[in-house]
């Protein structure tokens, strides 16, 4: 099993769908982030979690929902959607929150957004 | 304003042909500098992280060096294999977050 997986890894949505992100790290790691990446841009931090509980949300638009029931899971919750948010969703997790220590930020796969 | 910017934003090699990628920073008190790799439709796989001026590292062709404007990922002798988009990022600045460059599409033809 690789370290971060995320699911599904591709999604097309309507702008009225409601869907979910889904993320699992298996790294006994404590923080766990959302990032977006569009062309041409640098990678974005959308929301931080540090032992399940949030510690930071880069003024993200209320129409995307973080949730992490544990350390180990954390989901995005994409609701009336505009084609701006056609992206790739990164999960990433790390040993404790970038805010500290000399961490390392591990990725997932991705999950490729496309608005319709 | 704390930034990374990397360069070129692409750059195309023959298999053999050793180059260098740059990473310019201006971020205050750098904490870490970090390069990944990425292939398409992929995240970001960890590479290197660099902490002080000076310092290198090392794996296979790869080689990362840091001074205290810059770093330089090194390849050597690359192969097609190595085609990818390299980020670079630091960590540091009044909040401490990672902050991304926009990264280096390489290309290794064979």
């Amino acid at each position: 099993e690789t370290g971060v997986t995320q699911t599904p890894r591709h999604l097309v949505m309507g702008m009225t769908n409601k869907k979910s992100l889904k993320c699992e790290q298996h790294l006994g790691h404590n923080a766990m982030y959302w990032y977006k990446q569009s062309a041409k841009k640098p990678l974005e931090l959308m929301f931080v979690y540090n032992f399940k509980e949030q510690t930071e949300n880069n003024s993200v638009p209320s129409r995307f929902s973080p949730e992490c029931p544990n350390s180990s899971h954390l989901f995005l919750h994409l609701h009336t959607l505009q084609p701006e948010d056609s992206a790739l969703y990164l999960c990433a997790s790390s040993q404790d929150p970038i805010t500290g220590g000399r961490n390392t930020i591990y990725f997932g796969e991705g999950s490729w957004l496309t608005v319709v | 304003e704390d930034q990374v910017t990397q360069s070129p934003e692409a750059l195309r090699l023959q298999e053999g042909e050793s180059s260098s990628l740059n990473c310019s920073y201006t971020v205050s008190g750098l904490r870490g500098l970090f390069w990944y790799r990425q292939d398409p439709g992929k995240g970001p796989e960890f590479l290197f992280t660099l902490y002080s001026a000076g310092e290198e590292k090392e794996k296979e062709r790869l080689k990362a060096t840091l001074t205290k404007k810059e770093s330089f990922l090194h390849i050597t002798a690359p192969k097609p294999e190595d085609s990818a988009t390299y980020l670079c990022a630091g960590r540091g600045g009044a909040t401490n977050k990672l902050i991304f460059g926009t990264g280096t599409l390489l290309a290794v033809q064979p």
